[in-house]
């Protein structure tokens, strides 16, 4: 089976600019998430959706960051402005059931260099 | 969710047993125990995941004790290629996935 696919692999931009990702999750797949891993760190919950609601956004930060997840299959994370401290890999990852501690398979990820 | 806490690196050389342990002195009832993988430039990829004594799959095991406060991770007959680090999380299958990732555990192993 096809894996979690994101793009692009790597962005470069200057601050203040605007950047988008996208992902495509395993086909049937209801919960889809989004990360923010800084070099040396683990990843960090930046927002998670259950089909195409949102289940939690708690450490999204809404004035910059925005994501959306339409019809339930593929969603974008977008950053606008983006910020020197928004460089980071941004993985997208999803899991089959829609609720409970499930297995996250992972995409290999968008590296954002923010210069 | 339990916060947990491992070695923050760890060296191996090739076809040794590498063991890291993690504690979870705050682990809930209802917590399960679950290892990811990440390898450099790829995402988190799941290992083992167990609630209680001991869980085999064909990559590790997981031993866990009776108090459950905290848990090894067996890798056996380590290769080059399981240089990568190593993610400890504990959470509630009740809730709704999140997965609060720590430091990690990064294992070099050596030719």
């Amino acid at each position: 089976e096809a894996g979690v696919a994101q793009s692009p692999r790597y962005k470069i931009i200057e601050k203040r600019q605007s950047v988008a990702f996208w992902c495509n999750p395993i086909s049937g797949h209801a919960t889809l998430y989004w990360y923010q891993q800084i070099l040396g760190q683990g990843p960090k919950l930046l927002i998670q959706f259950q089909n195409n609601g949102v289940v939690d956004d708690s450490q999204l930060p809404k004035d910059r960051f925005s994501a959306e997840r339409l019809k339930g299959v593929d969603s974008t994370l977008k950053i606008q402005p983006a910020k020197l401290e928004d460089s980071a890999v941004y993985l997208c990852a999803s899991s089959p059931r829609s609720a409970g501690w499930d297995e996250q398979y992972f995409g290999p990820g968008t590296r954002l260099t923010v210069t | 969710l339990a916060k947990t806490t491992q070695p923050i690196s760890m060296d191996s050389y090739e076809g040794q047993e590498v063991n890291i342990t993690c504690s979870h002195n705050n682990i809930a009832t209802n917590d399960y125990i679950t290892w990811y993988q990440q390898f450099p430039s790829q995402g988190p990829r799941f290992i083992i995941q167990g609630y209680k004594t001991k869980v085999t799959n064909e990559v590790a095991s997981l031993f866990i004790p009776a108090d459950r406060k905290s848990s090894t991770l067996s890798l056996p007959r380590v290769s080059l290629s399981d240089t990568a680090v190593y993610y400890c999380l504990v959470g509630d299958h009740g809730n709704t996935g999140k997965l609060i990732f720590g430091q990690g555990t990064t294992l070099q192993v050596k030719p």
